[in-house]
């Protein structure tokens, strides 16, 4: 049973235009919610964060969206670039546990 | 320069033979975790470890196991047991409590032959 669904398995946009990755959570506990970025044959690396308190959060040309009621939040990547290309990874930890529930992620892929 | 490793980056073995993969980290960071990760499938969590002399079993703990004797390693093994030990393993740290972000390795690809 996911609690944590990508249900797209790829993405492809335009470099310049605006990339949005989503991500659905059926855990109502929930409380923290993470991006990855991950490309082939490397580990995830950290791209942001945001905690259920929170709508809404930005660091530079990334934006995570968190809608609560309808157990969805959105990665929003603007302007996309080529090195943008990867794997992008949802995850999830609930109550203050320091344990990560991961999305099967989406692959994105930002054409010049 | 702080980091993760992980040693080595590719591993072949034949069947029935354990194999132990390395984690290392200079992070100080606490808490040390292991993920594998098959083709199209997100990381799921096999051990995770908060303290020194201590670790826990995560969703598919079977076949595998682990040990903490110090702050800095958390290695795995891949015994025999393991139905089908050919994946991408990842290991990740943290500093210890709440809402904070793991750190990953560059992972090991294992092929069992």
């Amino acid at each position: 049973d996911q609690q944590v669904k990508q249900n797209s398995p790829s993405l492809s946009v335009q470099e310049g235009r605006i990339s949005i990755l989503n991500c659905d959570y059926t855990n109502s506990m929930f409380d923290y919610f993470l991006w990855y970025k991950k490309y082939p044959a490397e580990g995830p690396t950290f791209l942001i964060s945001i905690s259920s308190i929170k709508d809404k959060n930005e660091d530079g040309r990334f934006t995570v969206f968190l809608n609560k009621s309808a157990k969805h939040l959105s990665l929003h990547i603007v302007p996309s670039q080529p090195g943008d290309s990867a794997v992008y990874f949802c995850a999830a930890s609930q109550g203050g546990s320091e344990k990560l529930v991961f999305g099967k992620g989406t692959k994105l892929t930002v054409n010049p | 320069d702080g980091g993760i490793t992980q040693s080595p980056k590719y591993l072949f073995r034949k069947e029935g033979q354990n194999v132990t993969l390395s984690c290392e980290q200079n992070l100080n960071h606490d808490a040390m975790y292991w993920y594998r990760q098959d083709p199209g499938q997100g990381l799921r969590l096999i051990y995770y470890s908060q303290i020194v002399n201590d670790f826990q079993k995560g969703d598919i703990a079977e076949g595998y196991s682990v040990s903490r004797e110090k702050k800095e390693s958390f290695p795995l093994t891949v015994t025999s047991a393991q139905k089908n030990p050919t994946a991408f393993y990842l290991c990740a740290s943290n500093v210890r409590g709440s809402y904070n972000e793991q750190f990953f390795g560059p992972g090991t690809r294992l092929t069992v032959l």
